[in-house]
Parts: structure tokens; sequence; C-alpha cells
């Protein structure tokens, strides 16, 4: 069955960076793309960004873009996604979950467990 | 970006009632040469990553009940729960993948009454 398992919790300082992996099995890992999704506490869903399986294409919101980088490692199936110039509000639950086909704009059909990031002095 | 809308913020129904939860969205989300509205519907317990009920504005994802269907056309969708049932509390959110960024809107939160 298909798994998507991310790294654990993180606490960072402003200013600082952060790195969430996303590790894939259960599916060929180069015929789908992942997207990133975050939820700050309380709040709704927001889109960062997408990569593709065999990481050659990307695409991020325009709102994170020159704070935020994805890669995918196809040797171990694993997915990053790396903030920096982090900020209080940069807290939240960051998702990982793969698009229901291989093309980039895609819903998502199945996330990974969560990994809260928390940004404080 | 497109700015997803929906309605209302929060419902309310009895066991076994239907509930309709609206979403529009900023500009059409047809995309003419296929045919096919880019919206998509999820719910979210709490605790719990979403999950995909809809895409394609109206098919069902694999294993949903079908109590759930989907609406619509351009800048205006439904989501319609036939029958609600107590595992449907939740909050539920649409989302445009006609462009990027990629927009949900803002969530309605369903209850029993």
């Amino acid at each position: 069955q298909v798994q998507l398992v991310q790294s654990g919790a993180e606490v960072k300082k402003p200013g600082a960076s952060v790195k969430v992996s996303c590790t894939a099995s259960g599916y060929t890992f180069t015929s789908y793309g992942i997207s990133w999704v975050r939820q700050a506490p309380g709040q709704g869903l927001e889109w960062m960004g997408w990569i593709s399986g065999n990481n050659d294409k990307t695409h991020y919101a325009q709102k994170l873009q020159g704070r935020v980088t994805m890669t995918a490692d196809t040797s171990t199936s694993t997915v990053y996604v790396e903030l920096r110039s982090l900020r209080s509000d940069d807290t939240a639950v960051y998702y990982c979950a793969r698009g229901i086909d291989y093309g980039d704009y895609l819903p998502v059909d199945h996330w990974g467990q969560g990994t809260l990031v928390t940004v404080s002095s | 970006d497109i700015v997803m809308t929906q309605s209302p913020d929060s419902l309310a129904a009895s066991l076994g009632e239907r509930a309709t939860i609206n979403c529009k969205s900023s500009q059409s989300v047809l995309y003419r040469s296929n045919n096919k509205n880019y919206l998509a519907w999820y719910q979210q317990k709490p605790g719990q990553p979403p999950k995909l009920l809809i895409y394609w504005a109206s098919t069902r994802e694999s294993g949903v009940p079908d109590r759930f269907s989907g609406s619509g056309s351009g800048t205006d969708f439904t989501l319609t729960i036939s029958s609600l049932q107590a595992e449907d509390v939740a909050v539920y959110y649409c989302q445009q993948y006609y462009s990027s960024p990629l927009t949900f809107g803002g969530g309605t939160k369903v209850e029993i009454k």
C-alpha cells in the first residue's frame, strides 16, 4: 500500500532553516509527483509547491519563492522540502502528498502524517 | 491567484439530513480544451491529514461513499452529503488545480445537530 512517512517535529529559531523529509513506499516513486501543503495551527490549507518524482521539475508558490527548495532522491524514494529564513508565521504542520497521476498540477490522494515545525525564539 | 470562497463557514445538520457546501472560484477553472473542471474536494478530521473525496469536480475517489457527490462548472461548485452520518463530522475544503498557486477554500466545518 502507498505510504508517505515524514520526519519528526522540529523547533527552530527565527531566521534559521528547516528541512523536512518524506519517504515514499508502495508505488513507483518516479511515476508520481509530490506536493507540499502546510497548515498553520487552527487554520486552513496552503499549497507550497510540487516536485516531480524524477527530480527534474519543480513549481513553487510565488509567496515562498527564494525561501523554499524541494528536492527528490530517487535512490531512497525520499522528497525533501527546505524552508529558509524562518519566521513565526511559518509555524505549521507540513504535509507531503502524492499526486493522483504524474502531472504537475493535480489533486493529491495519499498524504504523509504531517510534521510540526515550530518557529519560536 | 485564484481565490476560492466557501460557504457557509459551518453547518449543523441532523443525522440522515442532506448537507450542502458551496465553493466559488474568482475565475473559471474549466479548461475548455478537455471540458474538465480543475476542482477537488477534501475532508479533514481533527488530528488527521486531509482525505481526497472528489476530483474533476464530480469524480468520486475510490472508496469514498456514494453519499458524497460533487457538481458544478466554471466558477460555482457544490459538495453534497446526501444523508449525513456521524463519521462525516469534519472540515471540508475545495481546491482548484487549474493554475499555480493551487489554492484552497477556507473550509466548512460540518457538525451534527
